[in-house]
């Protein structure tokens, strides 16, 4: 079986710019968070979504925005890109909301010049 | 004071030592832990649960002290295949459901 796959695998970016990340579940799994990962830092959450509802928020500015669609794949939107963007952005799913074992995608590393 | 804190590192043991990560959460709230460990530059991978009753899988060992808000991770008999960043992770429900990882601590086994 398929893990779960991240796209694109990186993406560079200039300041002000928007960005879409898109994440697929592993099968049967109805949960995919999405965080943020700096050099040297563990991951920073910061989605949630379960049955295509936001689930959990994690700190993060209104420029960052998710959706999960009805066959439970997930985009990321980043609006306004800012340097500090820069990072491994990982998405992860998990079979039910509650067990929360999750499971990662290898990221997709988002460069901002 | 952070949300989950664990043992700055980096460690450096030799093959065949035990060595000990610590980890302590702030929200008593916090329902799932769970020890993740991630290699450089690769996607964190779920090493085990943790759970009050103490749990075991091979060489690794973790225990949760809910009322001290403690986890522990131990390695018995350490490999240089164990080289890797642990990180210490602590799921919360207060509304909405967050997951949060420490910044974890980075273990090279030397030959």
């Amino acid at each position: 079986d398929a893990g779960v796959t991240q796209s694109p695998t990186h993406l560079i970016k200039t300041r002000g710019q928007q960005v879409t990340l898109r994440c697929s579940p592993i099968s049967g799994h109805k949960s995919v968070s999405w965080y943020q990962q700096v050099l040297g830092q563990g991951p920073q959450f910061i989605f949630q979504y379960y049955e295509k509802e936001e689930r959990g928020r994690g700190n993060f500015p209104d420029r960052f925005s998710a959706r999960q669609f009805p066959n439970y794949s997930s985009e990321l939107n980043v609006n306004a890109l800012l340097l500090g963007d820069s990072a491994l952005y990982l998405c992860a799913s998990s079979l039910v909301l509650a067990k929360n074992i999750q499971y990662f995608g290898a990221g997709t590393r988002l460069s901002v010049l | 004071r952070k949300e989950v804190e664990q043992d700055p590192g980096p460690f450096n043991v030799p093959e065949g030592a035990t060595v000990a990560f610590n980890c302590t959460y702030s929200n008593s709230a916090s329902q799932s832990f769970f020890w993740y460990r991630q290699d450089c530059r690769k996607e964190p991978k779920l090493l085990m649960s943790v759970y009050s009753s103490g749990n075991e899988d091979g060489r690794f060992t973790a225990q949760l002290n809910r009322a001290s808000q403690y986890i522990s991770l131990l390695i018995r008999d350490s490999k240089l295949s164990d080289s890797a960043t642990y990180l210490c992770v602590v799921g919360v429900f207060t509304g909405g459901f967050k997951t949060i990882f420490g910044a974890g601590t980075r273990l090279f086994v030397k030959a």
